[in-house]
């Protein structure tokens, strides 16, 4: 099992959709961070999360320490959101990953 | 472009060839990392270099050999691959000891066959 689980895998919507992506960690954490990839590979940093909600445009990202869990939603999806999101935990000096969300937003 | 360069960012070697990966990045930042992506599984941590002394080598096979001139520049030198060795190669950089500013290049996509 891995110590970061991100649910769903595979995500499908319709343009202006809200949507929500699920990250659960068992270890320790000093930081959460919400990256994007998109096809071409690179990884962009949308967030950085040690406690509470943070917004940017039409993202936001939660995170509750105690329950060990983080949200990241879109709201008025954009068929240009369509990528994959990857949840990390930043624990003992290390970055540690989930598999990531494909997510895919139709016109 | 983020800051971390990447390049090549398409490989195809064979298994007998020698290549390598290269990083730059000027964002000041003084550690640098390689990860492995591979398909479905969640980014593998292979290499670290804090203030250009490799701090963490994760059970890394020797066939990829890594190096760092300087603080600005990682290399990832690769000789007699496996076809399981097929990934996506990703760089990023930070400032050492702190867990904020990650920055990722675009990846080097390496085929083996």
């Amino acid at each position: 099992k891995n110590e970061v689980e991100q649910s769903p895998q595979n995500l499908t919507a319709q343009e202006g959709e809200f949507i929500t992506i699920n990250c659960s960690y068992s270890v320790g954490i000093s930081a959460l961070h919400w990256l994007q990839q998109h096809p071409g590979g690179g990884i962009v940093s949308l967030f950085m999360l040690s406690s509470g909600k943070k917004k940017h445009g039409r993202l936001i990202a939660t995170i509750n320490i105690q329950e060990k869990h983080s949200s990241l939603h879109i709201t008025a999806s954009h068929p240009r959101d369509s990528a994959v999101y990857i949840c990390a935990v930043f624990s003992t000096d290390k970055l540690i990953f989930g598999t990531g969300t494909r997510l895919q937003v139709f016109p | 472009e983020t800051g971390v360069t990447q390049t090549p960012r398409h490989l195809v070697m064979g298994m007998t060839n020698k290549k390598s990966l290269k990083c730059e990045q000027h964002l000041g930042h003084n550690a640098m990392y390689w990860y492995k992506q591979s398909a479905k599984k969640p980014l593998e941590l292979m290499f670290v270099y804090s203030l250009e002394e490799r701090v963490e080598n994760n059970s890394v096979p020797s066939r990829f050999s890594p190096e760092c001139p300087n603080s600005s520049h990682l290399f990832l030198h690769l000789h007699t691959l496996q076809p399981e060795d097929s990934a996506l190669y990703l760089c990023a950089s930070s400032q050492a000891g702190i867990n904020y500013g990650y920055t990722f290049g675009s990846g080097t996509r390496l085929t083996v066959v």
